[in-house]
């Protein structure tokens, strides 16, 4: 069974830094995908950002990149020029396309990341 | 907005009742998903349905069931409530193959007294 953990309970960062979260996992799967989803207090659950394991260049979106490392099994989230709206908590997500349980998205225990002005 | 609608937003009942959520996917979206968030047991996935059929099960207690109905909106029961089914429950709505993204409701906040 496929297992995602999330070392850090809660960050904070200054506003207008850079500010990376971690998250390993565990699989014997070769190809699967990885995801960071973002929870604010309004409680929405927004996708930042989506790796695709088979694909060695790591993904980005604006101030959002992932440092993709397949062999160590790390997935770490860098968010560069960090915002106030960044104030959230952030779930690491692993999912197998194909097989049983395929497209369930197997969470984290999450990071909860505070930014301050 | 994700485009996914659940209702309702919140719901507030007693233990041994039974409740249903409501789910509708994004316009095309052909797979429903949902999901329990709780304090103890974090982000749990429940049940799959694609176009109206079953497709995943994962921890879904056997109190809970849902279906997925022809116009694709999906419903979840829970029955015999207990305390600990206190919880945040999310629907996911896809275009039905496992590599397409996810997008989630705002979630139904589920408060067993």
């Amino acid at each position: 069974a496929q297992t995602v953990t999330q070392s850090q309970p809660e960050m904070s960062v200054q506003e207008a830094e850079t500010v990376t979260l971690s998250c390993t996992y565990d699989t014997s799967e070769s190809n699967y995908y990885l995801f960071w989803y973002k929870q604010p207090p309004s409680r929405q659950m927004i996708l930042v950002i989506r790796q695709e394991a088979y694909k060695q260049q790591n993904a980005t979106e604006n101030r959002f990149s992932v440092n993709f490392q397949k062999a160590a099994k790390s997935f770490s989230l860098k968010i560069s020029d960090s915002q106030l709206g960044d104030t959230a908590m952030y779930f690491c997500a692993f999912m197998k396309p194909y097989g049983g349980s395929q497209g369930n998205l197997i969470f984290g225990k999450g990071t909860k990341l505070s930014v301050k002005p | 907005d994700s485009g996914v609608t659940q209702t309702p937003k919140h719901l507030i009942t007693a233990t041994g009742q039974r409740v249903t959520l409501r789910c509708s996917p994004r316009s095309g979206d052909l797979s429903v998903y949902w999901y329990q968030q709780s304090l103890d047991q974090g982000l749990q996935f429940l049940i799959q349905y694609y176009n109206g059929e079953e497709r995943a099960k994962g921890n879904i207690l056997e109190r809970f069931s849902a279906q997925q109905f022809p116009d694709l909106h999906s419903e979840l029961n829970l029955s015999s409530l207990e305390l600990g089914d206190s919880a945040l429950y999310f629907c996911a709505s896809s275009k039905g193959g496992a590599k397409n993204i996810q997008y989630f409701g705002a979630g139904t906040r589920l408060s067993v007294l």
